[in-house]
């Protein structure tokens, strides 16, 4: 699986847009970005995935460039709930023979503190 | 609906002794994934389960072993503790594994200190 680069921390405003960036330079044709959090003290929470097109639910917005090489989730209105460790990482579906897609490559994170 | 359950919730141990952990996935999940989480550092994949047997492995001693039963929860062992060991285990569940988009659902883990 391709090596993510994220920044370690970031701050951002209760009722702002939070924009978590994630570099992605090596990713793979078929392989995906994704985007966890970690709440502190809890399981890591898949938020949302995505191939080469932008990607939103009720959670967060995903933009890949065009090259793939990086992405953004943004969080479009922060709460202090939001707070917490956010996680980009890319991963191939399937590999020939192989069930690749169940391990998650887990990096550092960005840790996102949002301020009242 | 119940969600991926862990237990116990916390664990100490000492060193040299062996431990067990459990999971539950979540209903209608039949593959389970184990990490550990060292304190500060994001979650290592141990391996995970499938229709009982191991399907992947990641860089972790033979003292990690795992069990998954026909009811798909599963059970990680740890056997001859080293105090490195101290750390938070997930657990994660996923749909079939035929599925293009499976995500990971995670448990909240068991917290486990070696002494």
């Amino acid at each position: 699986d391709a090596k993510t680069t994220q920044p370690t921390s970031m701050d951002c405003a209760e009722g702002r847009a939070a924009n978590l960036p994630c570099n992605h330079s090596t990713i793979s044709g078929n392989e995906y970005v994704y985007w966890y959090r970690q709440i502190h003290s809890q399981g890591p929470q898949y938020i949302i995935h995505g191939l080469k097109n932008n990607e939103t639910n009720e959670m967060a917005s995903l933009i890949i460039t065009e090259d793939r090489k990086s992405s953004t989730l943004i969080l479009p209105h922060a709460t202090l709930r939001d707070t917490a460790v956010y996680y980009c990482i890319v991963r191939a579906l399937l590999l020939p023979g192989g069930t690749s897609y169940g391990k998650l490559t887990f990096g550092q994170g960005t840790i996102l503190t949002v301020h009242p | 609906d119940a969600g991926v359950t862990q237990s116990p919730t916390h664990l100490i141990k000492t060193r040299g002794q062996q431990v067990t952990l459990r999971c539950s996935p979540k209903s209608g999940h039949d593959t389970v994934s184990w990490y550990q989480q060292a304190l500060g550092q994001g979650p290592q994949f141990i391996f995970q389960y499938y229709e009982e047997e191991e399907r992947q492995r990641g860089n972790f001693p033979d003292r990690f072993s795992g069990h998954q039963f026909p009811n798909y929860s599963s059970e990680l062992n740890v056997n001859a503790l080293l105090l490195g060991d101290s750390a938070l285990y997930l657990c994660a569940s996923s749909p079939l594994q035929g599925s293009s988009y499976n995500e990971q659902f995670f448990g909240p883990g068991t917290r486990l200190t070696v002494l």
